[in-house]
């Protein structure tokens, strides 16, 4: 079945430096992967979304890679600041009626 | 402003009862999703829509009812078929379902058994 993979524990990184999120699917060839940020108690929000004809994409201080090799996309928020602390999702687009597979996401702390 | 509005932020059922989650986007977005979560799990599709008085199930319908009787409400009705109701419900919205666009969610509804 397909797999989408986050690392369910959280990750600690200290404020300035950049955060790095990893994102692994099987048995699933996607081609356009999401991803979005989860405060406590709220709903996700659309942060970033990838093609897989594309290697990088970028939005200010947030890049995704997408290897469709390794089956990896990988999250990165460069100068990272406490306001970043937010659990992150990534989601695949399924299907040709472009429905979305969730993985659980990982929780990312930013340490003054 | 445009978005998608959930009610109410908490609610409580009883054992055997039915309860209804209210779901209102104000973005003329003609697919509606509910999604559920649960710790540790991403999110799981219960239902959706993709125009005015048509939905799908999804994954994990069972126990779930839905309405579209109008393009900005999808109210979703978990029933006492439900045997594990108690999560964070989600509902979202997309200009169209056949499209790889952003999803809108709304702020949730976290529903407990009591």
């Amino acid at each position: 079945s397909q797999k989408i993979e986050q690392n369910s524990e959280a990750l600690n990184i200290q404020e300035g430096k950049t955060a790095t999120l990893t994102c692994n699917y099987t048995n699933y060839s996607p081609a356009y992967l999401q991803w979005y940020r989860q405060d406590p108690g709220r709903g996700p929000v659309f942060l970033l979304l990838i093609r897989e004809n594309e290697k990088e994409k970028r939005k200010e201080r947030l890049k995704v890679t997408f290897d469709t090799t390794l089956k990896q996309s990988l999250f990165h928020i460069t100068a990272s600041q406490p306001a970043d602390s937010a659990t992150y999702l990534c989601a695949l687009v399924r299907g040709s009626n472009y429905q979305l597979i969730w993985g659980a996401g990982t929780k990312l702390i930013i340490k003054p | 402003d445009g978005g998608i509005t959930q009610s109410p932020k908490y609610l409580f059922r009883k054992e055997g009862q039915n309860v209804t989650l209210s779901c209102e986007q104000n973005l003329n977005h003609d697919a509606m999703y509910w999604y559920r979560q649960d710790p540790g799990q991403g999110l799981r599709l219960i239902y959706y829509s993709q125009i005015v008085n048509d939905f799908q199930k999804g994954d994990i319908a069972e126990g779930y009812s839905v309405s579209r009787e109008k393009k900005e409400s999808f109210p979703l009705t978990v029933t006492s078929a439900q045997k594990n109701p108690t999560a964070f419900y989600l509902c979202a919205s997309k200009l169209r379902e056949r499209m790889n666009t952003e999803a809108f969610f709304g702020q949730g509804t976290r529903l407990t058994v009591v």
